[in-house]
């Protein structure tokens, strides 16, 4: 069935390090993709986004790639800070409903 | 604040009893989402809202669950004769045209 899934449950980085959060799907006729972060007690909270006809897209310290060839999708944080800890979840559509992953838990140690 | 609002925040109840949650979406957003959550898993779709049109019901949506949007504004979620597997997260979400999804901070839902 459709699903996305994330490849590391829990990523641990030092203050002003990158990180990367990678992300695959199996659904090939999604059209849109978008990262959240969700922090304890609160809802997921919109990071950024790309379209399938996008390979990259850059926001304030933060790259979504999008390689469809291998259904890939991955979050880059520059210079990842303390508050930037969270669980972050990609999730798909192809219209409507979103389809989310298990979430990636970031812990940034200071 | 200008995000979508959900009430209450917590709720805890008794097994068997009924509850029910509100949502109110971003204002100029006509699609309403609701999800489920539960700890260490993403939010389950459950069902959604194009104005006061419900469109789709994930197989999740038991017959103990409704949901309504009488006037394509605000939302309800009504469960009946509630379950320990009931106890959740469950999360609203808004959208538009123009707009992705953004969600409320959730209701957290505990059956005794």
């Amino acid at each position: 069935g459709e699903s996305v899934g994330l490849h590391l449950p829990t990523l641990s980085v030092q203050e002003g390090d990158n990180s990367i959060i990678n992300c695959a799907y199996s659904n090939s006729a999604s059209d849109y993709f978008i990262w959240y972060k969700q922090e304890s007690g609160k809802g997921p909270q919109f990071i950024i986004d790309i379209r399938s006809n996008m390979d990259k897209r850059q926001g304030q310290r933060v790259t979504v790639l999008l390689n469809k060839t291998v259904k890939h999708l991955s979050l880059q944080i520059a210079a990842t800070q303390p508050g930037d800890s969270a669980v972050y979840f990609c999730a798909e559509t192809g219209g409507g409903k979103l389809i989310f992953g298990q979430g990636t838990e970031l812990s940034v140690k200071p | 604040d200008t995000g979508v609002s959900q009430n209450p925040r917590h709720k805890i109840t008794k097994r068997g009893q009924n509850v029910t949650f509100r949502c109110d979406p971003i204002s100029e957003h006509n699609r309403l989402y609701w999800y489920r959550q539960t700890l260490g898993q993403g939010p389950e779709f459950l069902t959604y809202f194009q104005n006061e049109a419900q469109l789709e019901k994930s197989r999740l949506l038991s017959d103990r669950f409704s949901a309504e949007r009488p006037k394509g504004s605000f939302s309800t979620l009504e469960i009946q004769r509630t379950e320990q597997g009931d106890s959740a997260m469950y999360l609203c979400a808004s959208s538009s045209d123009r707009a992705p999804q953004h969600f409320g901070d959730g209701t957290r839902l505990s059956i005794l």
